[in-house]
């Protein structure tokens, strides 16, 4: 079974503060696949990040990064220098390979604010 | 804009009635999903079609079905509405399957909220 716990519901934040969102995954596949979206107040999901099981790299792109762990299952997202605009609820998602595994497994989101 | 269009954006409708969402994925993609967020539940996956096939079930109600048409638009059939199923609807599309191990980007349309009254 996949599981996705992101254990923090709640974050608030003074705007450039630097913060960090976790995410811990399961899963018994080798093989499989994580992402990040972002759910602003209007409600709609915007993709952020994927990230294969077999690529450790971390990655940065603008004021966001992630931090890939096989060691710990974990997938931490850090925004640094944080906006306003950054206030949503961010999910942390899970897709393993492997037929019947087609759909992704959100982890319950933990939702940022940030205060001006 | 993530290309994954959705409509109705909002839908108000009364308890026992039946309503349809529809969805039109990205263009090239091959794959729908429905997913339902609703606040106790978070967001859970109903169901996916691939290029007109049903691939993949969920936690979807029998109330609940859903088909993709030829044109791989896909429309989701809620009926016997409860209060319960008030809640935000999202199609969402993908290249491929991923069950082939393509770890294809799965991209979300805005949602269709219904509220069941």
């Amino acid at each position: 079974a996949q599981k996705v716990t992101q254990a923090q519901t709640e974050i608030s934040v003074v705007e450039k503060e630097d913060v960090t969102l976790d995410c811990v995954y399961e899963t018994r596949d080798t093989t499989y696949y994580l992402f990040w979206y972002k759910q602003p107040p209007s409600g709609e999901l915007v993709f952020l990040i994927r990230r294969n099981s077999f690529d450790e790299q971390n990655e940065i792109s603008g004021r966001y990064s992630w931090n890939f762990q096989k060691s710990t299952s974990s997938f931490n997202f850090t925004i640094t220098a944080s906006q306003v605009v950054d206030s949503a609820v961010y999910f942390c998602a899970l897709r393993s390979h492997g037929a019947g595994s087609y759909q992704l497994t959100f982890g319950k989101g933990t939702k940022l604010s940030v205060i001006p | 804009d993530s290309g994954v269009t959705q409509t109705p954006k909002h839908l108000i409708t009364a308890t026992g009635q039946r309503v349809t969402l529809r969805c039109s994925p990205r263009s090239g993609d091959l794959s729908v999903y429905w997913y339902q967020q609703s606040l106790d539940q978070g967001l859970q996956f109903l169901i996916q079609y691939y290029n007109g096939e049903e691939r993949a079930k969920g936690n979807i109600l029998e109330r609940f079905s859903a088909q993709q048409f030829p044109d791989l638009h896909s429309e989701l059939n809620l009926s016997s509405l409860e209060l319960g199923d008030s809640a935000l609807y999202f199609c969402a599309s993908s290249v491929g399957t991923g069950g082939s191990g393509s770890g294809n980007t799965i991209y979300f349309g805005e949602g269709s909220w219904l509220t069941v009254v």
